[in-house]
């Protein structure tokens, strides 16, 4: 079956312009999560959505990070004026959550450099 | 959030069994252990998940103590297709997983 897509795959930007990065869940799963790494580094958690709402913003950087998710499905991940240190592969995950379990369902990651 | 300490690196050659410890002192009722793997380049990939005492799947084996301050993920005859960073978390639905930089598996033949 389909799992959790990410477009787009690279993204080459200059610093100071915005990018949007895509996420598709698998179907039917009411969680998404957002984290990025940067080279050699463990994952960094960005922000959750439980349907179609936040609850956990905590992981977001600042303020030039935002994200929506629509319809509990696609989720949208938006740097504004984009810097140096933005550079690093935004990974995507979803979950069913089913009972207190959380297996996480990865995609591919979008990889974003900062020029 | 509780936090996980586990080894940097290990090595192993092909066809050892390979153990992997992870420290959660502070972990919650609720929380449970998880444990992922990622090869370079591709997001991490869920290996096996468990509560309290042995879990075991096609691919590993995790053994969790009475007191679950601690986890060891078994993977039974490593192959160079082992070589990977393997993550362990704690945690519940609802709630952000907590990536430390992982253990870095070598496996040689």
């Amino acid at each position: 079956g389909a799992g959790v897509s990410q477009s787009p795959s690279n993204k080459v930007t200059e610093k100071g312009k915005d990018v949007e990065l895509r996420c598709d869940p698998i179907s039917g799963h009411t969680a998404l999560y957002w984290y990025r790494q940067s080279l050699g580094q463990g994952l960094e958690f960005l922000i959750y959505f439980q349907g179609n709402s936040a609850p956990d913003k905590s992981g977001l950087p600042s303020d030039r990070f935002s994200a929506e998710r629509t319809g509990g499905s696609v989720s949208t991940l938006t740097i504004q004026r984009t810097q140096q240190e933005d550079s690093a592969v935004y990974l995507c995950a979803s979950s069913r959550e089913v009972g207190l379990s959380n297996e996480q369902f990865f995609g591919p990651g979008t990889r974003l450099t900062v020029l | 959030l509780a936090k996980t300490t586990q080894p940097i690196s290990m090595d192993s050659y092909e066809g050892q069994e390979v153990n992997i410890t992870c420290s959660h002192n502070n972990i919650a009722t609720n929380d449970y252990i998880t444990w992922y793997q990622q090869f370079p380049s591709q997001g991490p990939r869920f290996i096996i998940q468990g509560y309290k005492t042995k879990v075991t799947n096609e691919v590993a084996s995790l053994f969790i103590p009475a007191d679950r301050k601690s986890s060891t993920l078994s993977l039974p005859r490593v192959s160079l297709s082992d070589t990977a960073v393997y993550y362990c978390l704690v945690g519940f639905a609802g709630t952000a997983l907590i990536f430390g930089k992982g253990t870095t598996l070598s496996v040689s033949s």
